[in-house]
């Protein structure tokens, strides 16, 4: 069946480090995979889209890395802040969306 | 621009009763996608309607309806609710449908939270 696995459903930081999310995704074939940030009570608000033919994309302190092979995304931030905090959602295209269960990151300052 | 608006942004129902969610996509958007979310399950995808025709529905039971008006404003409905409707609704427009080659960068609503007592 079709899977799309967010490594942790916690992680906590401390304020200045990186922090790196994992996606992990079984019985798809995306031509593209997104990362979308979501605040408590809000909907989730869309950050980056990486293709399958790229290996990484870049915006301002986050960094996506797509391997089609071992059918994983890396999502980094790097110089985490408290206002980071939040929880990260992974999508894939399947004709629809869908998306990943979330990894909620705590920044400590 | 205005963003995608969801209403009714908070409802309590009976179980039994049925419910009727509103979204209004972002202006010049087709496709509105519809997903319930709860703690457990996360993000669950609904289904998606793209000029006013379902292209694709997620994994659930009948008593989930949708449409889309011309405008490409959107409805969903519940019937016969269940206390385990009780979630976040939320409701996405994008330019493109889900089956188009081009990416599909989704814009949700604030969502609208369904208690079922």
């Amino acid at each position: 069946s079709q899977k799309i696995e967010q490594n942790s459903e916690a992680l906590n930081i401390q304020e200045g480090k990186t922090a790196t999310l994992t996606c992990n995704y079984t019985n798809y074939s995306p031509a593209y995979l997104q990362w979308y940030r979501q605040d408590p009570g809000r909907g989730p608000v869309f950050l980056l889209l990486i293709r399958e033919n790229e290996k990484e994309k870049r915006k301002e302190r986050l960094k996506v890395t797509f391997d089609t092979t071992l059918k994983q995304s890396l999502f980094h931030i790097t110089a985490s802040q408290p206002a980071d905090s939040a929880t990260y959602l992974c999508a894939l295209n399947n004709n629809d969306m869908r998306f990943g269960a979330g990894t909620r990151l705590t920044v400590k300052p | 621009k205005a963003g995608v608006t969801q209403t009714p942004r908070y409802l309590i129902k009976t179980r039994g009763q049925q419910v009727t969610l509103s979204c209004s996509p972002i202006s010049g958007h087709r496709s509105v996608s519809w997903y319930q979310q709860t703690p457990g399950q996360g993000l669950q995808f609904l289904f998606e309607y793209f000029s006013e025709t379902q292209r694709n529905k997620g994994n659930f039971p009948g008593r989930f309806s949708g449409r889309q008006f011309s405008n490409s404003r959107s409805e969903m409905n519940v019937s016969t609710l269940e206390l385990g409707d009780s979630a976040l609704y939320l409701c996405a427009s994008s330019l493109r449908g889900g089956e188009s080659t081009g990416a599909n960068v989704l814009t949700f609503g604030a969502g609208s939270r369904l208690t079922v007592l």
